[in-house]
């Protein structure tokens, strides 16, 4: 069975300041993993997404997510948060070996940047 | 490409009518997927096509929800009848292979059932 856990529904940060939104998740095997962000009254965007290959990812609008096997996590940061930052966020993944399994989506975290 | 295209955007309805939303999927695109977004819920898959052929149907809600997919560019989904506990936004998806690859999704049609 595969899993995934955002643990904060919400996180608060201010202007200019480092943001993580944190994603931890339960695979078999090894895993796929996506960030993305929904905007009020939109759709689901996606972010960034981790398949192989280099831990750390870099995804759209200046985020990036580091791939952690030991800890089973993906958390997501940027190195300076803005106001248009604030959104939902959702993290997702599938286990490589699970057949034909879809997305898992854990249920959002909520960020507000405030200026 | 003008991404995943849903209608309506809105749907206000009665209680006990039927409700059809549609769903146009980026051109290539192999897999479709219908979710559902709620407060208390969050976001739920209820059913994904490959290659236009349902492959889990285990997340629809009841029978009174059914969904086809007759060609590669059109998907429905459907409620028949429609009850208020059935309000939410219903995002439609697509990914160019169902199992690996990135998701893209609709801008949603939120339904209100009075």
């Amino acid at each position: 069975a595969q899993s995934v856990a955002q643990p904060e529904d919400q996180v608060n940060v201010a202007e200019g300041n480092p943001l993580t939104v944190k994603c931890t998740y339960s695979v078999s095997g090894n895993p796929y993993l996506f960030w993305y962000v929904q905007y009020p009254n939109r759709g689901l965007q996606f972010l960034l997404k981790y398949i192989t290959g280099d831990n750390l990812v870099k995804g759209s609008y200046g985020f990036e997510a580091e791939f952690n096997k030991s800890q089973t996590s993906f958390h997501l940061k940027k190195p300076s948060a803005l106001v248009s930052d604030s959104a939902l966020y959702f993290c997702a993944v599938r286990d490589h070996s699970s057949g034909n399994t879809p997305l898992v989506f854990g249920k959002g975290t909520r960020l507000s940047v405030i200026a | 490409d003008a991404g995943v295209i849903q209608s309506p955007r809105h749907e206000v309805t009665e209680m006990g009518q039927e409700v059809t939303l549609r769903c146009k999927p980026i051109s290539g695109h192999n897999s479709l997927f219908w979710y559902r977004q709620t407060m208390m819920r969050g976001l739920e898959l209820l059913i994904y096509f490959n290659n236009n052929v349902p492959i889990d149907d285990s997340g629809m809600p009841e029978d009174r929800f059914s969904a086809k997919m007759p060609n590669a560019s059109f998907s429905t989904l459907k409620i028949q009848p429609s009850e208020p506990r059935d309000s939410a936004v219903y995002f439609c998806a697509s990914s160019l292979v169902a199992y690996t690859d990135t998701q893209y999704f609709g801008p949603g049609t939120r339904l209100t059932v009075l």
